[in-house]
């Protein structure tokens, strides 16, 4: 089946910095994924859908400064936490859809933590 | 509004016991329906979806689920809990408009089985 990977698998980084999330499609190419947000022991919230060669499309509440996303090539998209903050710690996952139904494959995850 | 619930925050059985995991959902039109699986500080890992034909759905590690389209469930189910299947369980639909892939999510159900 198809594998998504991310780096790194956890961060830990000082208030005020930023933070690259990278996501990639190892064995098929992705010109969508998904970046989304999840708490301890809750639900995902999708952030954004990024798109490759276009601006990303951010959900409702997700501001776009804060949280960049770029889809530079179909393998690879990239979430870059801004000027982060304790309030930003979370674990952050991607996926992809791939196949006749477009199923999601996601990624493991990356635990940041903002001190 | 398009949602999906998950009715119980959490289903404790014994091992060996028949085990069930609830799932409803209000999406207009007929969608896909997922169910996934996750495993501390991991991604989500896919168990079993279901996109048409036969309402019961075999699925990875001995689950199945059953499409319910009156009573528009989704039950996952498996006739002989493990403990090793203690985990946090997802259901999830994407609306058949919505071709990208992006799925809506359910609050998820946290699966505890006891030896």
């Amino acid at each position: 089946g198809a594998v998504v990977s991310q780096h790194p698998s956890w961060v830990i980084c000082k208030s005020g910095t930023s933070v690259k999330i990278e996501c990639r499609s190892l064995d098929f190419q992705a010109t969508t994924m998904f970046w989304y947000r999840q708490f301890p022991k809750q639900s995902l919230m999708l952030m954004a859908t990024s798109n490759e060669g276009s601006k990303a499309t951010y959900e409702q509440g997700v501001e776009k400064d804060k949280f960049l996303i770029n889809h530079a090539s179909l393998t690879l998209s990239t979430l870059t936490v801004t000027s982060a903050h304790p309030e930003d710690s979370s674990f952050y996952i991607c996926s992809a859809p791939s196949g006749r139904d477009n199923e999601q494959f996601f990624g493991p995850g990356t635990r940041l933590t903002v001190l | 509004a398009q949602s999906v619930a998950q009715p119980e925050d959490q289903v404790n059985v014994a091992e060996g016991n028949p085990l069930t995991v609830k799932c409803t959902y209000s999406v207009s039109g007929n969608p896909y329906l997922f169910w996934y699986v996750q495993y501390p500080n991991r991604g989500l890992q896919f168990l079993l979806k279901y996109i048409t034909g036969d309402n019961l759905v075999k699925g990875s590690y001995g689950f199945e689920a059953e499409f319910n389209k009156s009573q528009t469930s989704f039950h996952l189910k498996k006739p002989s809990a493990l403990v090793s299947d203690s985990a946090l369980y997802f259901c999830a639909v994407r609306p058949l408009y919505n071709q990208g892939g992006k799925l809506i999510f359910g609050q998820g159900t946290e699966l505890s089985v006891k030896p």
